[in-house]
């Protein structure tokens, strides 16, 4: 059972507002990384935090941003939503940045309308 | 750079019948390679992964990979199918350097009765 939560598990936005999502990592993991999947794609790799501090950034726009809080959860913040954005955001966390050890949440539904 | 590329975005087979999936990676550095399962509406599970030693990997529910260098394929077999796996099945590939996984498009496998 991963011990990566999410919140929340469905959101509805309309587009030009903004939204923030949270996940909480599993205990004793430092970095977390945010994915984005379309609808019947593959998970896009949208950027990474370690030890609160950005370790690395996928071809998104800067209106896709990140925060890592000392606990180590994190938060994604996306600005002037566009149709495009709706998607499953999926938030996985590590030990450390390598991604062997990588454990996904259950996701966010994001609906922008 | 990294890619992955899954062989049939739809795979049938029946209940008790041989599953494989397929997988062709590209990396010019000693990939690590990983199956992920994801049933509707939820995350992505870790199946299995290979990182170095034994080329041929085991997973949970009975799935086995094999990393092939010299085919650069990393294909998912699983001897008997069960009804229960059904669900989207998703190839990736990262490195020891790197910050992100790339996945592939992902192969929803059905099974017939």
């Amino acid at each position: 059972e991963t011990g990566v939560t999410q919140s929340p598990t469905h959101l509805i936005k309309t587009r030009g507002q903004q939204v923030t999502l949270r996940c909480s990592s599993q205990s004793g993991h430092n970095t977390v990384s945010w994915y984005q999947q379309a609808l019947g794609q593959g998970p896009q790799f949208i950027f990474q935090y370690y030890r609160e501090e950005e370790n690395g950034r996928g071809n998104f726009p800067p209106r896709f941003s990140g925060l890592q809080f000392p606990n180590y959860s994190s938060e994604l913040n996306v600005n002037a939503l566009e149709l495009d954005d709706s998607a499953l955001y999926l938030c996985a966390s590590s030990f450390v940045a390598g991604n062997t050890e990588a454990f996904f949440g259950q996701g966010t539904r994001l609906t922008v309308v | 750079a990294q890619s992955v590329t899954q062989l049939g975005s739809h795979v049938s087979v029946s209940e008790g019948a041989l599953v494989l999936l397929r997988c062709n990676y590209s990396s010019s550095v000693p990939p690590y390679l990983f199956w992920y399962v994801q049933y509707p509406n939820q995350g992505l599970q870790l199946l299995l992964k290979y990182t170095t030693g034994a080329t041929l990997v085991k997973g949970i529910n009975g799935f086995e990979a094999e990393f092939k260098k010299s085919e650069t394929s990393f294909h998912l077999t699983k001897p008997s199918a069960h009804m229960s796996d059904a669900a989207e099945y998703f190839c990736a590939v990262t490195s020891n350097r790197d910050d992100k996984i790339i996945f592939g498009k992902g192969t929803r496998l059905h099974i017939l009765p």
